[in-house]
């Protein structure tokens, strides 16, 4: 039972477009959202995060979007660097959880073409 | 700051040898520490985490076993590999505040059983 799922395994864009990099999730009580960005044989690094207060959160070249109603949240990289160029993992938690575990997705192949 | 570290980066093992793999952090007291894994096409599976020392919480029954004997020292152990047990070991801390934090993570050991 897959609780966040990120059905698209890769993407492929130009340098200087936009990528959007979606996520689905079933948990309702699913209330904190993050994103992680991840090069090849290195760990995660956190990218972004958004509660379930809000539904949008901007860092700089990067905007993630929540829709509660449809459990989905997208994020959007703008513009899109060749740098950006990784594997993209979006997780969610429950805040009323005692274990603070993250659920993370399967992960998104992004890569940025020159 | 804080800094998380991560040994050996890599490992080759024969089936049936055991297991250690450490990590440690440093610049925080307290931390939740967590043992994830990726497996070759997988997104990042839980496998345990602790809310302090001597206090581990096991995602997913496994060959593996986990220990914390210290505050900043959480150890991942096997008395037997198994060949399902190759992959990518991430650890992982967040600060303990009571709420959903983000999680940090080392720089992985890529282990493979043979």
């Amino acid at each position: 039972d897959q609780q966040v799922k990120q059905n698209s395994p890769s993407l492929s864009v130009q340098e200087g477009r936009i990528s959007i990099l979606n996520c689905d999730y079933t948990n309702s009580m699913f209330d904190y959202f993050l994103w992680y960005k991840k090069y090849p044989a290195e760990g995660p690094t956190f990218l972004i995060s958004i509660s379930s207060i809000k539904d949008k959160n901007e860092d700089g070249r990067f905007t993630v979007f929540l829709n509660k109603s449809a459990k989905h949240l997208s994020l959007h990289i703008v513009p899109s660097q060749p740098g950006d160029s990784a594997v993209y993992f979006c997780a969610a938690s429950d805040s009323g959880g005692s274990n603070y575990k993250l659920t993370f997705g399967k992960g998104t192949l992004l890569t940025v073409n020159p | 700051s804080q800094t998380i570290h991560q040994w050996p980066a890599t490992l080759v093992q024969p089936v049936g040898s055991p297991l250690s793999l450490e990590c440690t952090v440093e610049g925080t007291s307290n931390p939740n520490l967590y043992w994830y894994r990726q497996a070759a096409g997988r997104g990042l599976q839980l496998l345990f985490y602790s809310v302090g020392i001597g206090q581990i919480s096991s995602e997913v029954p496994q060959n593996l076993s986990a220990s914390r004997p210290q505050d900043r020292q959480f150890i991942l152990s096997s008395k037997k590999l198994l060949l399902s047990d190759s992959g990518f070991y991430l650890c992982a801390w967040s600060p303990r505040t009571g709420w959903v934090e983000t999680q940090y993570f080392g720089p992985g050991t890529r282990l493979l059983v043979l």
